[in-house]
């Protein structure tokens, strides 16, 4: 059955490094998302991306943080200068049938910014 | 401002024994409400899209209906492998498939 991949599965970085999280969406999936959960919380939106561009960013999403698909296939977060509160599990997803359709997710990475 | 809200935030109960799941919410216009599971540590699996109200859904012990406020998760006769999280959220007509979440409701079902 198709997956959602996600790499690595926990991170561990040094507050102000640049982190790249990244994820293999499945392969003929359009709409591509990254969510994250800080421990104990809801699961919140970041981004969504379709056509090469994102499509929709939250408050969160500000200048520290950046998608891309390089290729293909990948799909990646970056953030640039890691601070505390980024710590979560960060969670990728993709649609295909339609952006309102369902959304699979994949594992997700745990990133932990000391 | 688009919201969800699930209760109760925990839930017990013995196998075999039934319930339901409460998911509220207000939204601008929804294109679909949507559950999922998901086990600690782990992402969301999808269970569910509910796109208006009166509809439902089955999947084996678990059955999803919609309302226009709110949809419930039913559990009927629960084993204790249902024991997990399940999270309920929407997506508004106002947006590009963004999903917003409910916190969850943590199952336990005990032998």
């Amino acid at each position: 059955e198709p997956e959602v991949t996600q790499t690595p599965s926990h991170q561990v970085t040094q507050m102000g490094q640049e982190v790249i999280l990244r994820c293999v969406p499945i392969s003929n999936h359009l709409y591509f998302y990254w969510y994250r959960q800080i421990l104990g919380q809801k699961v919140e939106f970041l981004v969504s991306f379709y056509n090469n561009e994102i499509s929709e960013k939250s408050e969160i999403f500000d200048d520290q943080f950046s998608v891309e698909r390089p290729d293909g296939s990948n799909f990646t977060l970056k953030i640039r200068s890691t601070k505390l509160e980024d710590s979560a599990m960060y969670f990728c997803a993709s649609a295909g049938g339609g952006a309102f359709t369902e959304a699979f997710f994949g594992q997700g990475t745990r990133l932990t910014v000391v | 401002e688009d919201q969800v809200t699930q209760s109760p935030e925990a839930l017990r109960l013995q196998e075999g024994e039934s319930s339901s799941l409460n998911c509220s919410y207000t939204v601008s216009g929804l294109r679909g409400l949507f559950w999922y599971r998901q086990d600690p540590g782990k992402g969301p699996e999808f269970l569910f899209t509910l796109y208006s109200a009166g509809e439902e859904k089955e999947k084996e012990r678990l059955k999803a209906t919609l309302t226009k406020k709110e949809s419930f998760l039913h559990i009927t006769a629960p084993k204790p492998e249902d024991s997990a999280t399940y999270l309920c959220a929407v997506q508004a007509s106002s947006n590009t498939g963004k999903l917003i979440f409910g916190q969850g409701t943590t199952l336990q079902v005990k032998p």
